[in-house]
């Protein structure tokens, strides 16, 4: 069965720091899907990358990057001079093959991150 | 474009009251799922809905049902609540034959049973 774990429950850091958020997962398949998303503090859930097991290309958006590693089996994701408004709960998910997970997202417990200003 | 709306957004209950989480989605999706977030637990399955007509269990069905009313609509009932039952309730939808689609989530519905 699959397993996402992410490493860290709590970080709190400064602003302007850099961040890692650390997500390892298990799965049986070849095939399978990786997700961010980001809960900030009104609670709604944003969807922030998609990785797909074939696809290892680390990618960067803005302040944002990701880095995929299935050697490690880890998605780990940086967040560059962080600022206050990214303070939020961060989801890594794990979706396994389309005929054996029907698209059901399996996901970490969450890592609470605070920037402080 | 609404997306996911979930009805109510707060509920109360006592321990043994009945109630329907409401959820609709506009988006033409096939893959219809209801989620509980819990502190330190991130979130669990309950049930989904592959596509109209269908459900299944998830990771923690105990205590509820589900209804696919139609493609657009996904119903979640609490036949007795329980304090266990104490969530943030999440509905979520995509299209079911693009497993690399994100999840699209409404914006939860928050229930307290005492």
């Amino acid at each position: 069965a699959q397993k996402v774990t992410q490493v860290q429950t709590e970080i709190s850091v400064v602003e302007k720091e850099d961040v890692t958020l650390d997500c390892v997962y298990e799965t049986r398949d070849t095939t399978y899907y990786l997700f961010w998303y980001k809960q900030p503090p009104s609670g709604e859930l944003v969807f922030l990358i998609r990785r797909n097991s074939f696809d290892e290309q680390n990618e960067i958006s803005g302040r944002y990057s990701w880095n995929f590693q299935k050697s490690t089996s880890s998605f780990n994701f940086t967040i560059t001079a962080s600022q206050v408004v990214d303070s939020a709960v961060y989801f890594c998910a794990l979706s396994e093959a389309l005929f054996t997970s029907n698209g059901k997202l399996t996901f970490g417990q969450g890592t609470i991150l605070t920037v402080h200003p | 474009n609404a997306g996911v709306t979930q009805t109510p957004k707060f509920q109360v209950l006592k321990t043994g009251q009945s109630m329907t989480l409401q959820c609709a989605q506009d988006m033409n999706h096939n893959s219809m799922y209801w989620y509980r977030q819990d502190p330190g637990m991130g979130l669990r399955l309950i049930y989904y809905s592959a596509s109209e007509g269908t459900t299944d269990k998830g990771e923690v069905p105990n205590g509820y049902n589900v209804s696919r009313l139609n493609k657009r609509e996904f119903s979640l009932r609490l036949e007795s609540a329980a304090p266990s039952q104490t969530s943030v309730y999440f509905c979520a939808s995509k299209y079911r034959d693009d497993n690399n689609s994100p999840l699209h989530f409404g914006n939860g519905t928050r229930l307290t049973v005492t």
